[in-house]
């Protein structure tokens, strides 16, 4: 079965520093699109990051420079390391697997993990 | 970077059609047809219903439907359902920022 799940959420004070961790069951992390989206309380989705099947990343201007992902083929699993944290980065994280068929599209999700920035 | 623009709601009785426009730019729906529409319930994760303006995931019912202009894109539900009451998103390739998202449409069935 084709699943993704996430955790490493909770509660962080401002300046601090999380690290995710999405971990991939059905399918190889590094064989597909893998992104990170989040979710502000009440609010609508939001892009956080990509990493390509090569490795290549990329990331919302909200987070570049403060934000990396990064891969563990042997774990299969992909990581958010969050560092420098605000309060604006309060939200739930979701994990999400690229369609293969289709661009810029993602078919697999997680169920999300939970990011306070509170002092 | 601005987010796609999407109505904040619309409605619509069971068996009616509804569609929700997702306005953007040359730089997004305009030069690509990657655009993609999101079907989320409160609390839980999104689910793909359309992908590349048009097609559909396998198991999405057909009453689910994409389509682009210009720099409009649009997700048509028809023969509305009451399950079909939910928050939908669409999103596009970006030259700019690479993803990008609409602010949500909530859908309610009256």
């Amino acid at each position: 079965d084709v699943q993704l799940v996430e955790t490493g959420g909770g509660l962080v004070q401002p300046g601090g520093s999380l690290r995710l961790s999405c971990t991939a069951s059905g399918f190889a992390v590094n064989s597909d699109y893998m992104t990170w989206v989040r979710q502000a309380p009440g609010k609508g989705l939001a892009w956080v990051s990509i990493m390509a099947i090569g490795g290549t990343t990329f990331f919302s201007d909200s987070v570049k420079g403060r934000f990396t992902v990064s891969r563990d083929i042997s774990k299969n699993t992909f990581f958010l390391q969050m560092n420098n944290l605000r309060t604006e980065d309060t939200a739930v994280y979701f994990c999400a697997r690229g369609i293969s068929s289709g661009h810029a599209a993602y078919d697999v999700w997680g169920l999300g993990t939970a990011v306070t920035v509170s002092s | 970077h601005s987010a796609l623009t999407q109505p904040a709601s619309v409605s619509g009785s069971p068996g009616q059609s509804i569609t929700i426009s997702c306005t953007g730019t040359r730089s997004d729906i305009g030069d690509y047809t990657y655009v993609s529409w999101y079907q989320q319930y409160p609390g839980k994760a999104p689910k793909l219903m359309i992908f590349d303006v048009t097609n559909r995931p396998s198991g999405v019912s057909d009453r689910f439907s994409g389509s682009k202009s210009g720099n409009t894109a649009s997700l048509t539900i028809s023969g509305l359902q009451a399950e079909d009451e939910a928050d939908y998103y669409c999103s596009s390739h970006s030259r700019e920022s690479t993803l990008l998202f609409g602010g949500g449409t909530k859908l309610t069935v009256l």
